[in-house]
Formats: C-alpha cells, structure tokens, sequence
C-alpha cells in the first residue's frame, strides 16, 4: 500500500520558536496532501490542504500565517507552525491522497514549553 | 458543514463479544473509509465503500455503506484484543475529491 512518512516524530520547542515538520508520500506522487491536528482522545481535524505549486487552503479557523504550508513537490509537503506557543503543542498528522483514499503518516507530537 | 457522528463514542467489552460501531450524517458521501488508530500513530485505512447497499468483508470485519450513503456500520465478531484502537469513518463528498470529512471516533477496548 501507499507509504506516507512525516519527520520528526517527536518534537520539543520553547514558545516563541518555529517548528517544521515534513510529511513525504514515498512510493507515489500526490499533487494534494493533507494536514490534520488531533487533540487527545478526540478525532482529527483538517486544517488545510496542501496543493502542490499553488497556495494553500486552509479550514475555517485556522490562521494562515501561524501554520505556513508548503508544497514544493509532488512527493514532499511541510507545515511551520511559527511562534509556537503552549496552545500549539497537539498531534499534528499529514496526509496524501490517491483518488478518494488518504493514507496517513504515522504522526509528529509537538510539545511546545 | 458536513457532520458525521460515531456511536458509541466509548465502548469496553469482553474478548469473544461480537459489536457494532454506527456512523450517521445528514450528508450524502460519495464513498466512505474506515480507519483504525492506535494511541501516537496515524490512522490506518481498512476499508472503502462507495455504492449504496455496499458490504465489505475483511476477516472478522464487516462494513456496510447505507442505501442512501448517508451512513455506515462496522461490526466486528467475536472480538479480540488486538482489535483495541480508536475507529474513525470518513467520508468525500466528490469523487476525484480527497477531501474527507471525519467521525467523532468511537474509542473501543477488547478487555482479555
């Protein structure tokens, strides 16, 4: 089946600071990614969707400038979620989609102290 | 906005026991997916159903897509406690569109 990865898995900030986490399709190419956060014990909300060569969509909500996206290539998107604050520490998982199905990537846990 | 509720949210049951989870909307889909999450991965696709009346049958895993595709069930028989995870369905509005919308979740606990 289709591989998605996401680095890091884990990540630590202090609040003020800038994080960057990849999510790469590694067997297929997708011109569309998503990106999810989920809270604990609570199910996954879109943020926005990752178009590869163009802007970015983003879900109701979800401010534009703090989580920048970037979709440099059909295999590679990144998510910045700049000066991250406490607010900011959650699950965040990407992921891409081939026709109607997604598959996911395993996941970064961002801690932001 | 597209809502789709999972019932039961919690359920805890013995090893052996056969259950249910339900996902309803108001909403048409398209097609709807089931996933499995374990605590600190991402979900894992098990299943996709896109006509109306639809059964898929995966091992001791069954999932059926209403007539109306505006909901959907997953029974699992005779559980076992590999089965533990949280169960999310999730439904595209469009062909050709990957967006989904998800479930609420139903967290489910095979007790040994």
């Amino acid at each position: 089946g289709a591989v998605v990865s996401q680095h890091p898995s884990r990540v630590i900030c202090k609040s003020g600071t800038s994080v960057k986490i990849e999510c790469r399709s590694l067997d297929f190419q997708a011109t569309t990614m998503f990106w999810y956060r989920q809270f604990p014990k609570q199910s996954l909300m879109l943020m926005a969707t990752s178009n590869e060569g163009s802007k970015a969509t983003y879900e109701q909500g979800v401010e534009k400038d703090k989580f920048l996206i970037n979709h440099a290539s059909l295999t590679l998107s990144t998510l910045t979620v700049t000066s991250a604050h406490p607010e900011d520490s959650s699950f965040y998982i990407c992921s891409a989609g081939a026709f109607y199905e997604q598959y996911f990537g395993p996941g970064t846990r961002l801690t932001v102290t | 906005t597209q809502l789709l509720e999972q019932s039961p949210q919690f359920l805890s049951i013995q090893e052996g026991e056969n259950l249910t989870v339900y996902c309803n909307s108001s909403s048409v889909f398209s097609s709807l997916q089931w996933y499995r999450q374990e605590p600190g991965e991402g979900p894992v696709l098990l299943v996709t159903v896109v006509t109306g009346g639809e059964v898929k049958k995966l091992k001791r895993l069954t999932f059926q897509f209403g007539d109306a595709r505006k909901d959907s069930s997953l029974h699992i028989t005779a559980a076992q406690p590999g089965d533990t995870g949280l169960y999310l369905c999730a439904g595209a509005s469009d062909f050709g569109n990957e967006k989904l919308t998800f479930g609420t979740g139903t967290r489910l606990t095979i007790i040994p």
